[in-house]
């Protein structure tokens, strides 16, 4: 079936600097999310981007989180300043239209030291 | 908001054996799409079924699930379990209307089939 691509797979970061998740979405997909599982909890939505605009954010889509998809290249999480209660594990997902089934990719395990 | 509940962490049954595995949920709309996603080893999550109409049966795979709006639930379930249904599975619900895309997840619960 259409794959979601992340990368990397960990990533391991002193805390204040920044970080960048990329995410490669199905090719033909317009609608991308993000959504965040500390360890132990369930995932939770992050953020909805489409048509190069947030349609939708959570309360934990901090300040210091921004979704971006330059010309159609990689659709990136970046977080500036890290923060020790980034440390999770990031999915990305897409899909073809509003309402359409979600594909998600395998994960980014971030690690805030 | 929405609530995804999945009681058991983990869920152990011999090889060939029945499997159920629950799920209840909270939710103020009326229209909902709900989901069991299933994650293997090492790999993304993938749509295993998927439904929005009450009292109605879906199946995929050996597993099947009924929506029940009256008990707020979606448990999924196999008759006979086999090696190869060891993974993650998730229950997730998404509102049908209004171009709300959120998924709500519960907390997943393992499966492991033993010999």
């Amino acid at each position: 079936g259409p794959k979601v691509l992340q990368i990397p797979s960990h990533q391991i970061i002193d805390m204040g600097q920044m970080v960048t998740l990329n995410c490669d979405p199905v090719s033909n997909h317009l609608y991308f999310y993000w959504y965040k599982q500390i360890l132990g909890q369930q995932m939770e939505f992050l953020v909805n981007f489409y048509n190069g605009k947030v349609m939708e954010k959570s309360k934990l889509f901090k300040d210091q989180f921004s979704v971006e998809r330059p010309d159609g290249s990689y659709f990136t999480l970046k977080i500036q300043p890290t923060a020790l209660e980034d440390s999770a594990v990031y999915f990305c997902a897409s899909s073809s239209g509003q309402g359409r089934e979600q594909y998600f990719g395998p994960g980014t395990r971030l690690t805030v030291l | 908001g929405d609530s995804v509940t999945q009681t058991e962490g983990l869920v152990t049954v011999t090889e060939g054996l029945p499997v159920k595995l629950n799920c209840t949920y909270q939710t103020t709309y009326l229209t909902i799409a709900f989901f069991w996603y299933v994650q293997y080893l090492n790999e993304a999550p993938q749509v295993l079924l998927k439904s929005s109409t009450d009292n109605k049966r879906t199946e995929h795979q050996g597993f099947h699930a009924t929506l029940h709006k009256s008990s707020s639930s979606f448990h999924l379930q196999k008759s006979s379990a086999q090696l190869s249904d060891s993974a993650l599975y998730y229950c997730a619900l998404r509102p049908a209307t209004g171009g709300n895309n959120k998924l709500t997840f519960g907390q997943g619960t393992v499966l492991s089939v033993i010999p």
